[in-house]
């Protein structure tokens, strides 16, 4: 089974800051990697698809990067509703499997 | 508006039964792919189940397999998680959410989930 890990696990920031989010792939997952944004008591929201793709309406300030086994998220300037917890996600090798990473909690420094 | 309302959600003993319902709209829900993914309290997100538009393909997470069954009604836009021999670690927010449909198998919409509680 792929494992997906993501980190760090946590991080404190401050609105502004360029921060970057890292997830790693067992095995070769080409550009098969999305992100997904949580916020407390929200459902999940996907920011990223493809490793790099925009889901429509979120800002440009976030950007994803990478394929094959390394990826990053990025929000080039971090604002306050943007604090929240990061997963990656990636299904290559098995139709309709979903496999999260562990998940990046953005605090606030 | 696509729209995704979980429901069947309680507490129930451990070893009892539990049937998760999801009712889509504003979609065409016989297009597209479904999921089931929990979220225990306090932890990640984990998936469960997957379900192609037409049932034919189904996957199983190893922590589910045997006791969890998938299953759709596209005549009545719903997806359905029937839960046997429940334990504590089942206990969860239970999502419903809808894969985006381009083959690469992701979620574009989520619903708020219904919380399944197994305790003794």
């Amino acid at each position: 089974d792929i494992q997906m890990t993501q980190s760090p696990p946590s991080l404190s920031a401050s609105v502004g800051d360029r921060i970057n989010i890292t997830c790693r792939a067992s095995q070769n997952i080409r550009m098969f990697l999305n992100w997904y944004q949580q916020k407390p008591g929200k459902a999940p929201k996907l920011l990223i698809y493809a490793a790099s793709s925009f889901q429509s309406g979120v800002p440009s300030r976030f950007s994803g990067s990478g394929s094959g086994t390394d990826f990053t998220l990025t929000i080039s300037s971090l604002q306050p509703e943007d604090f929240a917890t990061y997963y990656c996600q990636q299904s290559y090798y098995a139709p309709l499997t979903l496999t999260f990473g562990g998940g990046t909690k953005v605090e606030v420094k | 508006e696509v729209q995704l309302v979980e429901s069947g959600g309680g507490w129930v003993q451990p070893g009892r039964s539990l049937r998760l319902s999801c009712a889509a709209s504003g979609f065409s829900f016989d297009d597209y792919a479904m999921y089931w993914v929990r979220q225990a309290p306090g932890k990640g997100l984990e998936w469960v189940s997957g379900i192609s538009w037409n049932g034919d393909t189904i996957a199983y997470a190893d922590s589910v397999k045997g006791r969890f069954t998938v299953s759709r009604d596209n005549a009545k836009n719903s997806l359905h998680l029937q839960m046997n021999s429940l334990r504590t670690e089942d206990t969860a927010l239970y999502y419903c959410a809808k894969d985006d449909s381009s083959g690469s198998y992701f979620v574009d919409y989520w619903g708020q989930g219904t919380l399944v509680t197994v305790s003794s």
